[in-house]
């Protein structure tokens, strides 16, 4: 139980054009799920939080309009990259929440990832 | 949240006890102890957590000592397979709904032949 899927694992986009990619939690509900970004050889760093049927809260220095957020039920978050420029390629990641997880600090499932480059 | 030191890298030999040791010397009284593994190109996947003591599942060890500073990852008789990036985060308020992670650096460890 517990899987997380992205799709696509990977994509070549053209400089310009935008990229969405989908987070889905596969047999449990997340209210909540997070966007991460991880550069080669670096640690992830957490780009937004999703929150099902509102607007996701975005960590600071990561500009919302760029990185849009739609989370529009309790299986699905996607991230969409907006007129992606080189320095957008990165591993993208993203990990659900299970909504019914009460009293602990981290029950949190990941994707695998999405390899975003960008040309 | 707590901020976390662990070593930047580590290597063994396959069949070795493996422990790697993170900081945190500002957790708070309600926060958890939780390690992460990554491989190359994988979104991380969940090791282990604890509050306190000592913890075992069935692929590792947590050791925490009473001040809760300080906690060691142990990996019994490494493999190969066990090469990856380690991650140890210390949580938000034990029921908190905000559930954000932040990662450090991690430690890579790589098993040797």
């Amino acid at each position: 139980g517990a899987v997380v899927s992205q799709h696509p694992s990977w994509v070549i986009c053209k400089s310009g054009t935008s990229v969405k990619i989908e987070c889905r939690s596969l047999d449990f509900q997340a209210t909540t799920m997070f966007w991460y970004r991880q550069f080669p050889k670096q640690s992830l760093m957490l780009m937004a939080t999703s929150n099902e049927g509102s607007k996701a809260t975005y960590e600071q220095g990561v500009e919302k309009d760029k990185f849009l957020i739609n989370h529009a039920s309790l299986t699905l978050s996607t991230l969409t990259v907006t007129s992606a420029h080189p320095e957008d390629s990165s591993f993208y990641i993203c990990s659900a929440r299970d909504q019914t997880s009460k009293g602990r600090a981290y029950e949190q499932y990941f994707g695998p990832g999405t390899r975003l480059t960008v040309t | 949240l707590a901020k976390t030191t662990q070593p930047i890298s580590m290597d063994s030999y396959e069949g070795q006890e493996v422990n790697i040791t993170c900081s945190h010397n500002n957790i708070a009284t309600n926060d958890y102890i939780t390690w992460y593994q990554q491989f190359p190109s994988q979104g991380p996947r969940f090791i282990i957590q604890g509050y306190k003591t000592k913890v075992t599942n069935e692929v590792a060890s947590l050791f925490i000592p009473a001040d809760r500073k300080s906690s060691t990852l142990s990996l019994p008789r490494v493999s190969l397979s066990d090469t990856a990036v380690y991650y140890c985060l210390v949580g938000d308020k034990r029921g908190s709904t905000l559930g954000r992670l932040y990662f450090g650096r991690g430690t890579q460890l790589t098993v040797w032949p």
